[in-house]
Protein backbone atom coordinates (compact mmCIF):
# COMPACT_ATOMS: atom_id res chain seq x y z
CA UNK A 1 0.00 0.00 0.00
CA UNK A 2 1.26 3.50 -1.30
CA UNK A 3 1.55 5.62 2.31
CA UNK A 4 3.59 7.94 4.46
CA UNK A 5 4.79 7.32 7.93
CA UNK A 6 4.97 9.41 10.63
CA UNK A 7 6.33 9.03 13.69
CA UNK A 8 5.35 9.27 16.82
CA UNK A 9 1.83 9.68 16.14
CA UNK A 10 1.38 11.08 19.58
CA UNK A 11 3.97 12.90 21.88
CA UNK A 12 4.46 14.73 24.66
CA UNK A 13 7.75 15.86 26.03
CA UNK A 14 9.12 18.82 28.39
CA UNK A 15 11.07 22.10 26.98
CA UNK A 16 14.96 21.50 25.99
CA UNK A 17 14.71 17.46 25.12
CA UNK A 18 15.69 16.60 22.28
CA UNK A 19 13.05 14.62 19.79
CA UNK A 20 13.16 13.21 16.45
CA UNK A 21 9.78 13.12 13.75
CA UNK A 22 10.72 9.83 11.57
CA UNK A 23 8.73 10.21 8.06
CA UNK A 24 9.23 7.03 5.65
CA UNK A 25 7.24 6.80 2.18
CA UNK A 26 7.42 3.84 0.12
CA UNK A 27 6.69 5.58 -3.37
CA UNK A 28 9.88 6.53 -4.57
CA UNK A 29 9.32 9.97 -4.38
CA UNK A 30 11.81 12.25 -5.01
CA UNK A 31 9.73 15.48 -3.06
CA UNK A 32 9.43 15.67 1.06
CA UNK A 33 7.93 17.98 3.22
CA UNK A 34 7.28 18.96 6.57
CA UNK A 35 3.92 21.12 7.54
CA UNK A 36 2.83 22.12 10.65
CA UNK A 37 -0.78 23.10 11.36
CA UNK A 38 -2.50 25.29 13.70
CA UNK A 39 -5.42 26.37 14.30
CA UNK A 40 -6.69 29.56 12.33
CA UNK A 41 -3.31 29.36 10.68
CA UNK A 42 -3.25 26.21 8.11
CA UNK A 43 -0.37 24.57 7.06
CA UNK A 44 2.58 25.98 7.08
CA UNK A 45 6.02 24.36 5.35
CA UNK A 46 8.71 23.89 7.95
CA UNK A 47 11.50 22.75 5.53
CA UNK A 48 11.45 21.02 1.89
CA UNK A 49 13.56 18.58 0.26
CA UNK A 50 14.04 18.13 -3.59
CA UNK A 51 16.16 14.83 -3.56
CA UNK A 52 18.58 13.32 -1.61
CA UNK A 53 21.13 15.52 0.09
CA UNK A 54 19.01 18.32 -0.93
CA UNK A 55 17.15 20.65 1.39
CA UNK A 56 15.65 23.67 2.50
CA UNK A 57 13.93 26.04 4.69
CA UNK A 58 10.18 26.51 4.12
CA UNK A 59 8.60 29.68 5.95
CA UNK A 60 9.03 28.35 9.55
CA UNK A 61 12.53 27.06 9.98
CA UNK A 62 13.33 28.27 13.01
CA UNK A 63 13.64 25.77 15.35
CA UNK A 64 14.11 22.58 13.70
CA UNK A 65 16.66 20.49 11.29
CA UNK A 66 16.13 18.11 8.86
CA UNK A 67 18.41 15.57 6.86
CA UNK A 68 17.76 13.56 3.67
CA UNK A 69 20.14 10.90 3.63
CA UNK A 70 18.12 8.24 1.84
CA UNK A 71 15.10 9.02 -0.72
CA UNK A 72 12.57 7.40 1.55
CA UNK A 73 13.02 9.13 5.02
CA UNK A 74 12.89 12.90 5.92
CA UNK A 75 12.83 13.18 9.61
CA UNK A 76 12.54 16.26 11.20
CA UNK A 77 14.41 17.14 14.60
CA UNK A 78 13.60 19.26 16.86
CA UNK A 79 17.07 19.56 18.67
CA UNK A 80 15.40 21.82 22.06
CA UNK A 81 11.56 22.15 21.99
CA UNK A 82 9.79 24.64 23.42
CA UNK A 83 6.39 25.00 24.20
CA UNK A 84 5.53 27.19 20.83
CA UNK A 85 6.48 24.26 19.13
CA UNK A 86 3.70 22.44 20.25
CA UNK A 87 1.48 21.54 16.96
CA UNK A 88 0.02 19.09 14.65
CA UNK A 89 3.24 17.92 12.04
CA UNK A 90 2.74 16.35 8.85
CA UNK A 91 4.84 15.27 5.92
CA UNK A 92 4.76 14.87 2.79
CA UNK A 93 5.57 13.70 -0.18
CA UNK A 94 5.89 14.59 -4.12
CA UNK A 95 6.81 13.05 -7.68
CA UNK A 96 9.34 15.75 -8.55
CA UNK A 97 8.04 17.24 -12.33
CA UNK A 98 9.49 19.30 -13.98
CA UNK A 99 6.83 22.23 -13.24
CA UNK A 100 3.27 22.01 -13.86
CA UNK A 101 2.78 19.30 -11.60
CA UNK A 102 -0.52 18.71 -10.43
CA UNK A 103 0.49 19.66 -6.96
CA UNK A 104 -1.01 16.64 -5.29
CA UNK A 105 1.07 15.90 -2.31
CA UNK A 106 0.71 12.86 -0.37
CA UNK A 107 0.28 13.38 3.34
CA UNK A 108 1.28 10.95 6.33
CA UNK A 109 -1.50 10.52 9.46
CA UNK A 110 0.19 13.29 11.33
CA UNK A 111 2.24 13.69 14.82
CA UNK A 112 0.53 15.73 17.47
CA UNK A 113 3.25 16.98 19.44
CA UNK A 114 3.41 18.54 23.50
CA UNK A 115 5.67 20.79 24.56
CA UNK A 116 5.46 21.68 28.20
CA UNK B 1 -2.48 40.24 5.40
CA UNK B 2 -2.47 36.48 4.57
CA UNK B 3 -1.82 35.50 0.86
CA UNK B 4 -4.80 32.96 1.20
CA UNK B 5 -7.81 33.67 3.07
CA UNK B 6 -10.57 31.32 3.91
CA UNK B 7 -13.64 31.00 6.66
CA UNK B 8 -13.02 28.36 8.92
CA UNK B 9 -16.47 27.88 9.43
CA UNK B 10 -17.78 26.08 11.46
CA UNK B 11 -20.56 25.36 8.32
CA UNK B 12 -23.16 22.97 9.15
CA UNK B 13 -25.65 21.78 6.66
CA UNK B 14 -28.25 18.73 6.20
CA UNK B 15 -27.83 15.92 3.91
CA UNK B 16 -28.35 16.78 0.51
CA UNK B 17 -27.47 20.48 0.40
CA UNK B 18 -25.48 21.84 -1.92
CA UNK B 19 -22.38 23.56 -0.21
CA UNK B 20 -20.12 26.34 -0.82
CA UNK B 21 -16.57 27.01 0.24
CA UNK B 22 -14.60 29.82 -0.45
CA UNK B 23 -11.28 31.11 -0.77
CA UNK B 24 -9.75 34.77 -1.57
CA UNK B 25 -5.99 35.04 -2.30
CA UNK B 26 -3.79 38.29 -3.09
CA UNK B 27 -1.04 36.75 -5.28
CA UNK B 28 -1.82 37.45 -8.92
CA UNK B 29 1.31 34.93 -9.43
CA UNK B 30 -0.89 31.79 -8.15
CA UNK B 31 -1.79 29.71 -10.95
CA UNK B 32 -2.39 26.40 -9.39
CA UNK B 33 -5.42 25.98 -7.53
CA UNK B 34 -6.16 22.88 -5.53
CA UNK B 35 -8.57 21.52 -2.72
CA UNK B 36 -7.33 19.07 -0.42
CA UNK B 37 -9.78 17.16 1.84
CA UNK B 38 -9.21 16.49 5.75
CA UNK B 39 -10.62 13.85 7.62
CA UNK B 40 -10.28 14.15 11.36
CA UNK B 41 -7.32 12.49 12.68
CA UNK B 42 -5.90 11.97 9.35
CA UNK B 43 -3.73 13.66 7.19
CA UNK B 44 -5.31 16.47 3.84
CA UNK B 45 -5.75 14.30 0.98
CA UNK B 46 -6.08 15.61 -2.60
CA UNK B 47 -9.82 16.39 -3.51
CA UNK B 48 -9.81 18.71 -6.82
CA UNK B 49 -6.98 20.53 -9.00
CA UNK B 50 -7.42 23.47 -11.43
CA UNK B 51 -4.89 25.21 -13.51
CA UNK B 52 -5.45 29.04 -13.88
CA UNK B 53 -9.14 30.11 -14.21
CA UNK B 54 -12.49 27.78 -15.15
CA UNK B 55 -14.61 25.72 -13.63
CA UNK B 56 -13.44 21.43 -12.71
CA UNK B 57 -16.37 19.04 -12.69
CA UNK B 58 -15.66 15.53 -10.67
CA UNK B 59 -18.75 13.97 -9.62
CA UNK B 60 -20.50 15.60 -6.73
CA UNK B 61 -17.72 18.65 -7.03
CA UNK B 62 -17.04 21.58 -8.79
CA UNK B 63 -14.14 23.69 -8.26
CA UNK B 64 -14.03 27.02 -9.91
CA UNK B 65 -11.01 29.84 -10.38
CA UNK B 66 -11.84 33.31 -11.31
CA UNK B 67 -8.47 34.63 -10.98
CA UNK B 68 -9.92 38.35 -11.85
CA UNK B 69 -11.33 38.42 -8.24
CA UNK B 70 -9.00 36.26 -6.52
CA UNK B 71 -11.15 34.20 -6.01
CA UNK B 72 -11.97 30.39 -5.66
CA UNK B 73 -14.79 28.15 -4.71
CA UNK B 74 -15.92 24.64 -4.26
CA UNK B 75 -18.95 23.12 -4.55
CA UNK B 76 -20.25 20.29 -3.45
CA UNK B 77 -23.89 19.09 -4.45
CA UNK B 78 -26.20 16.33 -2.53
CA UNK B 79 -23.74 16.88 -0.04
CA UNK B 80 -23.40 13.68 2.48
CA UNK B 81 -22.58 12.95 5.70
CA UNK B 82 -19.37 11.38 4.45
CA UNK B 83 -18.57 14.91 3.46
CA UNK B 84 -17.92 16.34 6.90
CA UNK B 85 -14.21 16.85 6.99
CA UNK B 86 -12.27 20.18 6.87
CA UNK B 87 -11.75 21.52 3.67
CA UNK B 88 -8.43 23.25 3.24
CA UNK B 89 -7.61 25.58 -0.53
CA UNK B 90 -4.44 25.55 -1.86
CA UNK B 91 -2.32 27.61 -4.12
CA UNK B 92 0.89 28.05 -6.25
CA UNK B 93 2.47 30.00 -8.73
CA UNK B 94 4.34 27.70 -11.60
CA UNK B 95 5.83 25.28 -10.48
CA UNK B 96 3.24 23.31 -8.54
CA UNK B 97 3.80 21.83 -5.71
CA UNK B 98 6.56 22.83 -4.63
CA UNK B 99 5.07 26.00 -2.72
CA UNK B 100 1.93 25.22 -1.79
CA UNK B 101 0.07 27.99 0.31
CA UNK B 102 -2.38 26.96 2.11
CA UNK B 103 -5.63 28.54 3.55
CA UNK B 104 -6.39 27.94 7.02
CA UNK B 105 -9.61 25.39 6.34
CA UNK B 106 -13.28 25.40 7.03
CA UNK B 107 -14.99 22.47 8.72
CA UNK B 108 -17.83 21.42 7.37
CA UNK B 109 -20.56 19.34 8.86
CA UNK B 110 -23.27 17.19 6.63
CA UNK B 111 -25.93 16.00 9.50
CA UNK B 112 -28.43 13.37 8.01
Amino acid sequence: EAQVTQNPRYLITVTGKKLTVTCSQNMNHEYMSWYRQDPGLGLRQIYYSMNVEVTDKGDVPEGYKVSRKEKRNFPLILESPSPNQTSLYFCASSFRRGGGSTGELFFGEGSRLTVL
Amino acid sequence: QKEVEQDPGPLSVPEGAIVSLNCTYSNSAFQYFMWYRQYSRKGPELLMYTYSSGNKEDGRFTAQVDKSSKYISLFIRDSQPSDSATYLCAMSSFGGYNKLIFGAGTRLAVHP
